[in-house]
């Protein structure tokens, strides 16, 4: 069946540090993938997606995931965070059950 | 505005007393679909829908009903509600169920069963 792993349960950075959060799906035909955003006591957000062509995706606020096909991974990336960052993150794809299957997701808590 | 509509926001309830939670949207979207997010878990399909009077079961829908009669609404009905569904539910829309389609979500409704 189809998973999606998130290995980094809570991440804490100071601002301005830089972000990667590790995602990583076990689906071997044609992938469509996401990163959710849930800011604290809102709805989930969509951040960036990658259906196909280039491999890195650029998304809003900053944000960027590349594909990595050989890894099965599709990692998130941010250069300089901010407190306003502050959200749980969630890594999906697309399984052929015509439906997305989201990962654990990762807490991710900005110092100020 | 495009949006997906859940009501109630948050919801306290007994043991045993049926419960309906509503969910709209105004997108024309075929694909609807029911969340449960709990700690540690991420978000579980609970059931979807393809289209006007076809549903399916997601990955938990023990406890759990629901109808499609209108296109713009899905909601989820709880029979006999329990402790352990006590959770966060989210409503999601896409435009249909192929892969490269977002799902948007709801607000999301906090309930609490005692």
């Amino acid at each position: 069946a189809q998973s999606v792993s998130q290995h980094n349960h809570h991440v804490i950075l100071s601002e301005a540090a830089s972000l990667e959060l590790g995602c990583n799906y076990s689906y071997g035909g044609t992938v469509n993938l996401f990163w959710y955003v849930q800011y604290p006591g809102q709805h989930l957000q969509l951040l960036l997606k990658y259906f196909s062509g280039d491999p890195l995706v650029k998304g809003i606020k900053g944000f960027e995931a590349e594909f990595i096909k050989s890894k099965f991974s599709f990692n998130l990336r941010k250069p300089s965070v901010q407190w306003s960052d502050t959200a749980e993150y969630f890594c999906a794809v697309y399984s052929s059950a015509s439906k997305i299957i989201f990962g654990s997701g990762t807490r991710l808590s900005i110092r100020p | 505005e495009a949006q997906v509509t859940q009501n109630p926001r948050y919801l306290i309830t007994v043991t045993g007393k049926k419960l309906t939670v509503t969910c709209s949207q105004n997108m024309n979207h075929e694909y609807m679909s029911w969340y449960r997010q709990d700690p540690g878990l991420g978000l579980r399909q609970i059931y979807y829908s393809m289209n006007v009077e076809v549903t399916d079961k997601g990955d938990v829908p023990e406890g759990y009903k629901v109808s499609r009669k209108e296109k713009r609404n899905f909601p989820l009905i709880l029979e006999s509600p329990s402790p352990n569904q006590t959770s966060l539910y989210f409503c999601a829309s896409r435009p249909g169920a192929w892969g490269n389609t977002e799902a948007f979500f709801g607000q999301g409704t906090r309930l609490t069963v005692v």
